[in-house]
C-alpha cells in the first residue's frame, strides 16, 4: 500500500527566506508524485507533479522539487518566500491503477514578516 | 475555461436532514472523485465513478451515497448527517485511472446543525 508522510504539521519562514517542506513516500511501483497548496475555504491547487523523466519537478508560484527515488523523497523547495505563500501544503502520490491520490497529512505554512 | 464547479460554497443542514451537494465538469473527464476534508486533517476518499461504474472506498459510511446520471455531474448525498459529518466536501476528475492530471473543484463547505 502506497502512503505518504509529511514531516514537520507547521512550518514558519521569514519573507524572503527558504521554504523547505518535506515529503517521502512508500511506494512498490514508480510513483507519480504531486504538490498541492490549500489556502483557507478553497479547493486544492496543483503547485507540480512527477510522473516520469527529468526528476527536479518545477511547478508554479516559483516552488520546484526533486524526486530522490533513493531516499523516497519528494521535498518542495521556494528560494524566496513571499506573504501569499502562506496557506496550507499537501503531498500526494497517486495508485497509478485508479488515479486516487493518497494524501499526506499538511504541512501549515506560515510567512513572517 | 474547463473547470470542476461545485455548488453551493457553503451548505448549512440541520441534524439528520437529508442534503445533496453537487458536483459538475467541463473537462470530460471519465473519473469524479468525492473527497472528505475535515478541519486540519488531509482529505479523505469517499468514492469515485469511473464513467458509470461506482467505487466505493471500504470505509466510507453508508450514509454516504452518490449518484452520477451524466458525465458532467456527480452528487453526494448524506441520508442523516451527523454533526461529525461537518466537513469541506472536495469533487475532483482525471482521465482515466493512471493518468496524472486531477483537478479539483473549490470544494463545499458542509456545518451540520
Amino acid at each position: 500500500a502506497q502512503s505518504v508522510t509529511q514531516l514537520g504539521s507547521h512550518v514558519s519562514v521569514s519573507e524572503g527566506a527558504l521554504v523547505l517542506l518535506r515529503c517521502n513516500y512508500s511506494s512498490s511501483v514508480p510513483p507519480y508524485l504531486f504538490w498541492y497548496v490549500q489556502y483557507p475555504n478553497q479547493g486544492l491547487q496543483l503547485l507540480l507533479k512527477y510522473t516520469t523523466g527529468a526528476t527536479l519537478v518545477k511547478g508554479i508560484n516559483g516552488f520546484e522539487a526533486e524526486f530522490k527515488k533513493s531516499e523516497t523523497s519528494f521535498h518542495l523547495t521556494k528560494p524566496s518566500a513571499h506573504m501569499s505563500d502562506a496557506a496550507e501544503y499537501f503531498c500526494a502520490v497517486s495508485e497509478s491503477n485508479t488515479g486516487k491520490l493518497i494524501f499526506g497529512q499538511g504541512t501549515t505554512l506560515q510567512v513572517k514578516p | 475555461d474547463a473547470m470542476v464547479i461545485q455548488n453551493p460554497r457553503y451548505q448549512v443542514t440541520q441534524f439528520g436532514k437529508p442534503v445533496t451537494l453537487s458536483c459538475s465538469q467541463t473537462l470530460n473527464h471519465n473519473v469524479m472523485y468525492w473527497y472528505q476534508q475535515k478541519s486540519s486533517q488531509a482529505p479523505k476518499l469517499l468514492f469515485h465513478y469511473y464513467d458509470k461504474d461506482f467505487n466505493n472506498e471500504a470505509d466510507t459510511p453508508d450514509n454516504f451515497q452518490s449518484r452520477r446520471p451524466n458525465t458532467s455531474f456527480c452528487f453526494l448525498d448524506i441520508r442523516s448527517p451527523g454533526l461529525g459529518d461537518a466537513a469541506m466536501y472536495l469533487c475532483a476528475t482525471s482521465r482515466p485511472p493512471g493518468s496524472a492530471s486531477v483537478t479539483f473543484g473549490s470544494g463545499t463547505r458542509l456545518t451540520v446543525v
